[in-house]
């Protein structure tokens, strides 16, 4: 597709499960980001890839938060363990610099932990 | 507290009627600062983005301002259209890193 894609759009997880969202970026987009977006909010990081190399996980909330994207292309974002504060919208967005500038966001993915 | 602040968190407005949103930040050293539109249940796009040096930017009826000096900025849109109805976010780039801070939007509605 011409855009960023996340699956799936909408995720509704009991308290204790795991799950794994997936954005797969602009083919060719050197930056990934992940955010995270609480109602009515605006979307806060929580870490950054250039290519394969996870630079910057600071604003990862807690050690069951995990991103990785292997190939340098897909990324998957998991949560362990879920907490309903974990409930929010996750957006992806990538980039064809080493910067922001642009930065392409896509559709997100709204997690509902019950 | 959020270094990128709003104002109003949300408006409602007349369609064809303009209306002005306002973004302070404290975010420093400033790199960039962007507005951004988000339709309810899409992510993010980008409308405008100005540097240090940029007074004012255009995008069709949306025109935003910047005053590097106090820390401002503004987003006008003109002859205001239903599609208009969305978040507006205004997002600051530190001059650094890759990190981007968002302010909390402001919500607007435009009735016919």
């Amino acid at each position: 597709g011409a855009g960023v894609s996340q699956s799936p759009r909408y995720k509704v997880a009991k308290r204790g499960q795991d799950v794994a969202l997936r954005c797969d970026p602009i083919s060719g987009h050197v930056s990934l980001f992940w955010y995270q977006q609480a109602l009515g909010q605006g979307p806060e990081f929580l870490t950054y890839f250039q290519n394969e190399a996870q630079l910057d996980k600071s604003g990862l909330p807690s050690d069951r938060f995990f991103a990785e994207r292997p190939e340098g292309s897909v990324s998957t974002l998991k949560i362990q363990r879920t907490q309903q504060e974990d409930s929010a919208v996750y957006l992806c967005a990538s980039s064809p610099a080493r910067t922001t500038t642009p930065l392409f966001f896509g559709p997100g993915t709204r997690l509902t932990v019950l | 507290k959020n270094q990128v602040e709003q104002s109003p968190q949300s408006l409602i407005i007349l369609e064809g009627k303009n209306c002005t949103l306002q973004c302070n930040y404290t975010v420093s050293p400033f790199s960039n600062l962007r507005w951004y539109k988000q339709d309810t249940g899409r992510g993010p796009v980008s409308l405008t983005i100005m540097t240090f040096s940029e007074n004012t930017k255009s995008n069709g009826r949306y025109t935003a301002t910047l005053d590097a000096d106090t820390k401002q900025s503004s987003l006008h849109i003109t002859a205001s259209q239903l599609s208009d109805s969305a978040s507006y976010i205004c997002v600051v780039s530190k001059a650094a890193g890759n990190k981007l801070t968002f302010g909390g939007g402001t919500r607007v509605l435009v009735k016919p």
